[in-house]
C-alpha cells in the first residue's frame, strides 16, 4: 500500500525566510510524487510532480522540490517566502502517473508573517 | 483554457435528503475521479470512472453512487444524507492517453444541517 507522510501540520515562517514542507512517502513501486496547494474555499492546483525523471524538480511560483530515494523523501521548498503563499499545502503519491488515484497527506497548513 | 466544472458550487441539505453533484470534465478527458475532503481533512478518494465504467473504488459509503455518462460528465449520487457526508467533493480529470496529471475542479462544497 502507499501512503505520504506530511510531518507538521502546520509551519509558520516569515516573509522573505525559506519555506520547507516536509514529506515522506511509502511506497512498494517506485512512485509518482506530486504537491498540491490549496487556498481557502478553493479547489487543488498542481505546484509540481515528480514523474521518475530529474530527481529535482521545479514548479510553480518559485516552488521546487527534491526527490530523495534514499529517504523516501519529497520536500518541498521555496527559497523565499511570500505571503501570498499562505495555503494548505498536501503532498501526493499514485501508482501511476496515467491511471491511478491520489493518494494524499494530511496537510501542512502555511501561515507567513510580515 | 476550458477546465473542470462542478456544479453546484454549493449545495445545502437536511438529514435523510438526496443531492446530486455533477461534474464536467475537461473536454477529451475520459477519466473523472471523485474525493470527498472533509472540515480540516485531506481529500479522501471515493470512485473513479474510465470511459463509463467505474474503473476504482475506495472508501465510498453504500448511500453513494455515481455513474459517467455517454458525454463523458459525471454525476455524484447521495442518499439518506448524513451530518458526517458535509464535505468539499472535488472531481478531477484526465486523458488517460495523454502524458499528464488529472486536473482538480473548484469542488461542491456539500452542508448537511
Amino acid at each position: 500500500a502507499q501512503s505520504v507522510t506530511q510531518l507538521g501540520s502546520h509551519v509558520s515562517v516569515s516573509e522573505g525566510a525559506l519555506v520547507l514542507l516536509r514529506c515522506n512517502y511509502s511506497s512498494s513501486v517506485p512512485p509518482y510524487l506530486f504537491w498540491y496547494v490549496q487556498y481557502p474555499n478553493q479547489g487543488l492546483q498542481l505546484l509540481l510532480k515528480y514523474t521518475s525523471a530529474a530527481t529535482l524538480v521545479k514548479g510553480i511560483n518559485g516552488f521546487e522540490a527534491e526527490f530523495k530515494k534514499s529517504e523516501t523523501s519529497f520536500h518541498l521548498t521555496k527559497p523565499s517566502a511570500h505571503m501570498s503563499d499562505a495555503a494548505e499545502y498536501f503532498c501526493a503519491v499514485s501508482l501511476s502517473y496515467n491511471t491511478d488515484k491520489l493518494i494524499f497527506g494530511t496537510g501542512t497548513r502555511l501561515q507567513v508573517f510580515p | 483554457a476550458a477546465g473542470v466544472i462542478q456544479s453546484p458550487r454549493h449545495l445545502i441539505k437536511e438529514k435523510r435528503e438526496t443531492a446530486t453533484l455533477k461534474c464536467y470534465p475537461i473536454p477529451r478527458h475520459d477519466t473523472v475521479y471523485w474525493y470527498q475532503q472533509g472540515p480540516g481533512q485531506d481529500p479522501q478518494f471515493l470512485i473513479s470512472f474510465y470511459e463509463k465504467m467505474q474503473s476504482d473504488k475506495g472508501s465510498i459509503p453504500d448511500r453513494f453512487s455515481a455513474q459517467q455518462f455517454s458525454d463523458y460528465h459525471s454525476e455524484l449520487n447521495m442518499s439518506s444524507l448524513e451530518l458526517g457526508d458535509s464535505a468539499l467533493y472535488f472531481c478531477a480529470s484526465k486523458d488517460r492517453d495523454m502524458n499528464t496529471e488529472a486536473f482538480f475542479g473548484q469542488g461542491t462544497r456539500l452542508t448537511v444541517v
